[in-house]
């Protein structure tokens, strides 16, 4: 099994769609949780940042973190043609490296 | 203020030949990581510094990849003997401190094709 797991879709949905993504994972020493948007040909951008369990709201992102479950998720509301874009989960314990999902690229239909 | 360059943006090369790839990261960060993301597997991690000592060198993909940084700013990644396996894009980070993860900023990558 691997230490991160995310579905690679690809995910199409219609623009103004509610999107989930998820990510699990098997080490309970994970404490950092990020999300990553890449877009085409360029370098991974942190979208998102967890430490620990819990929600956080950014605009239309949020993120959750369920470590009882080992199970992180990103929901984007009102989704955009701009939104399409790879996003991948990405995680650590305290003071290590982080540990990348696959990926799982997102397009948004106008 | 000018982000993390990397350089060259592409590079094909023959099978066996050496190839080095160039990062420049933030002005100030002590931290540097590169990154390897072939399709379909995501980033795999590969070394980082801090400072100019890479303490852990386990990630590295075999003993053809090294890599080095001089002055505590520019890193080099070098694979001698390059093979079509080792065709993906390389990516460098940089942040403030090491693993300060919620200030990872990554450069575009170098897309390297071994033909």
């Amino acid at each position: 099994q691997k230490e991160v797991e995310q579905d690679p879709g690809p995910l199409s949905v219609p623009e103004g769609a509610i999107v989930s993504l998820n990510c699990t994972y098997s080490n309970s020493a994970f404490q950092y949780f990020m999300w990553y948007r890449q877009y085409s040909r360029k370098g991974p951008e942190l979208l998102m940042y967890t430490y620990s369990s819990g929600n956080k709201e950014d605009g239309r992102f949020t993120a959750q973190v369920d470590k009882s479950s080992k199970y992180i998720s990103l929901f984007i509301r009102d989704s955009q043609p701009s939104d399409s874009a790879t996003y991948l989960c990405a995680m650590s314990p305290p003071n290590s490296k982080l540990t990348f999902g696959k990926g799982i690229t997102l397009s948004v239909r106008p | 203020g000018a982000g993390v360059s990397q350089s060259p943006s592409n590079k094909v090369t023959e099978k066996g030949k050496d190839v080095e790839l160039r990062c420049d990261p933030i002005s100030g960060h002590t931290a540097l990581y590169w990154y390897r993301q072939s399709l379909g597997q995501g980033l795999e991690f590969l070394i980082y510094f801090q400072g100019n000592s890479a303490p852990d060198k386990s990630g590295l993909p075999s003993d053809r990849f090294s890599a080095e940084r001089t002055g505590g700013s520019v890193s080099t990644l070098t694979i001698q003997r390059t093979q079509q396996e080792d065709s993906a894009v390389y990516l460098c980070a940089s942040s403030l401190a090491l693993f300060f993860q919620n200030e990872q900023y990554f450069g575009p990558g170098t897309r390297l094709t071994v033909t």
